[in-house]
């Protein structure tokens, strides 16, 4: 049972809405991820976080913004939502130490822009 | 040329077969590696986990690291088809897995 939670997990929409997709992890990791995947493309990091108030964006150019306020919480949101946003949004978290931490996934948003 | 190649698939195998899944990379620089799980419309869960060259055994699973050929590799012995699902390679030059590089994935079925 994952112990990282993504919200909705299927989110269909029409251009120009503005989104939000929620992501909360109970596990106290400092450290947190949103990842794009596309079908028979790897993963692309799009953002992560150190802890509160602390943001990057990834390798993957993104038109979306992320917010940490609360270290349990790392929503993505998409201003206005136009098609080529259509993909899933996998969200991710580790523990911030000096050893190595792999990375603990939620199942994933899978967005479609219409 | 990408960073990290993993042949796609399908790979298709009988119960109880030993299954050979692989990814090459290029990047000398790399010291983590790990292989991730994907069931469909679920998110990666971690499998195997190795630093450096060497083999690691965890059930039926050994991976393998083979830096001098920038080689690494995800046994699975006795397959059942529960292990179906998309495998996925990833890897790292240090700790901080912002800079994690995935492979795209091999989808394997396993039939009963």
């Amino acid at each position: 049972e994952a112990d990282i939670y993504q919200t909705p997990r299927y989110l269909v929409i029409g251009t120009g809405k503005k989104i939000t997709l929620e992501c909360s992890q109970t596990m106290g990791h400092d450290k947190m991820y949103w990842y794009q995947q596309d079908p028979g493309m790897e993963l692309h990091l799009i953002h992560y976080s150190y802890g509160v108030n602390s943001t990057e964006k990834g390798d993957l150019s993104s038109e979306s913004t992320v917010s940490r306020i609360r270290t349990e919480h790392f929503p993505l949101t998409l201003e206005s939502a136009r098609p080529s946003h259509t993909s899933q949004y996998l969200c991710a978290s580790s523990v911030r130490t000096g050893g190595v931490s792999p990375l603990h996934f939620g199942n994933g948003t899978r967005l479609t822009v219409t | 040329q990408k960073e990290v190649e993993q042949d796609p698939g399908p790979l298709s195998v009988p119960e109880g077969a030993i299954v050979s899944l692989n990814c090459t990379y290029s990047n000398s620089a790399f010291q983590y590696f790990m292989w991730y799980r994907q069931y469909s419309r679920k998110g990666p869960e971690l499998l195997m986990y190795t630093y450096s060259s060497g083999n690691k055994e965890d059930g039926r699973f050994t991976a393998q690291v083979d830096k001098s050929s920038k080689y690494i590799s995800l046994f699975i012995r006795d397959s059942q088809p529960s292990d179906s699902a998309t495998y996925l390679c990833a890897m790292s030059a240090n700790t901080g897995f912002q800079k994690l590089v995935f492979g795209t994935g091999t989808r394997l079925l396993v039939s009963p």
